[in-house]
């Protein structure tokens, strides 16, 4: 079974406009961590946010925050007004405490589209 | 403050040649991981290290493959002989093992190679 889903290959947004990206995940481990990354056209791959499995609130950072649901084990990314600088691919990533090391899990991406 | 850096940025080559990748991951971090990503496969973890000692090289794809760390500040990644369906891009990125679990994996510009 895939450890990471994300069920979107693609998505269009309106300029301005909130759009979610949704990632689900599957894991024994009580202990996680789950981070976004964005990978513009230019193939960089930046760290966006991060949730914890024992985090108490969802993550924010700036128009970026994460809509995290615990027992259907879904982390959805939700970016506030939407700007065309946020066309891209957007993966979701987890790292399970009781592997070995800092290993990162990937999911397939979302490619997001903002339309002016 | 650096990143991580990765050379050559590109690199095109026929088949059969050697081909070695390079990776300087930030300084005081002591894990480094390799990525392919292709348009079928997706992102796909190749092998880490953590402390300089390979972890986890599961996802090399054969033989021909071959990682290095010979010391804290630098990584290669070889592939002799090269054929064509090793084209992909290549990550490098590096993160602190040992460190709370929200210490997220930074990534290198990643070197895109292909082979002829």
């Amino acid at each position: 079974a895939q450890k990471i889903t994300q069920t979107q290959p693609g998505m269009f947004v309106q300029e301005k406009e909130a759009v979610t990206l949704d990632c689900t995940y599957d894991t024994s481990d009580p202990s996680y961590g789950l981070f976004w990354y964005k990978q513009p056209s230019s193939g960089e791959m930046i760290f966006l946010i991060y949730q914890g499995s024992y985090d108490q609130q969802n993550a924010t950072e700036g128009r970026y925050s994460l809509n995290f649901q615990k027992a259907r084990k879904s982390a959805n990314l939700v970016i506030s007004a939407s700007q065309l600088g946020d066309s891209a691919m957007y993966f979701c990533a987890m790292r399970e405490v009781n592997n070995a090391g800092n290993m990162l899990t990937f999911g397939g991406g979302t490619r997001l589209m903002v339309k002016p | 403050d650096a990143g991580v850096i990765q050379s050559p940025r590109h690199e095109v080559t026929e088949m059969g040649q050697e081909v070695t990748l390079r990776c300087k991951p930030i300084s005081g971090h002591n894990s480094l991981f390799w990525y392919r990503q292709t348009m079928m496969r997706g992102l796909e973890l190749l092998i880490y290290f953590n402390n300089n000692v390979p972890i986890d090289d599961s996802g090399m794809p054969e033989d021909r493959f071959s990682a290095k760390m010979p010391n804290a500040s630098f990584s290669t990644l070889k592939i002799q002989p090269s054929e064509p369906r090793d084209s992909a891009v290549y990550f490098c990125a590096s993160s602190l093992w040992g460190a709370p679990g929200n210490q997220p994996q930074h990534f290198g510009d990643g070197t895109r190679l292909s082979i002829l």
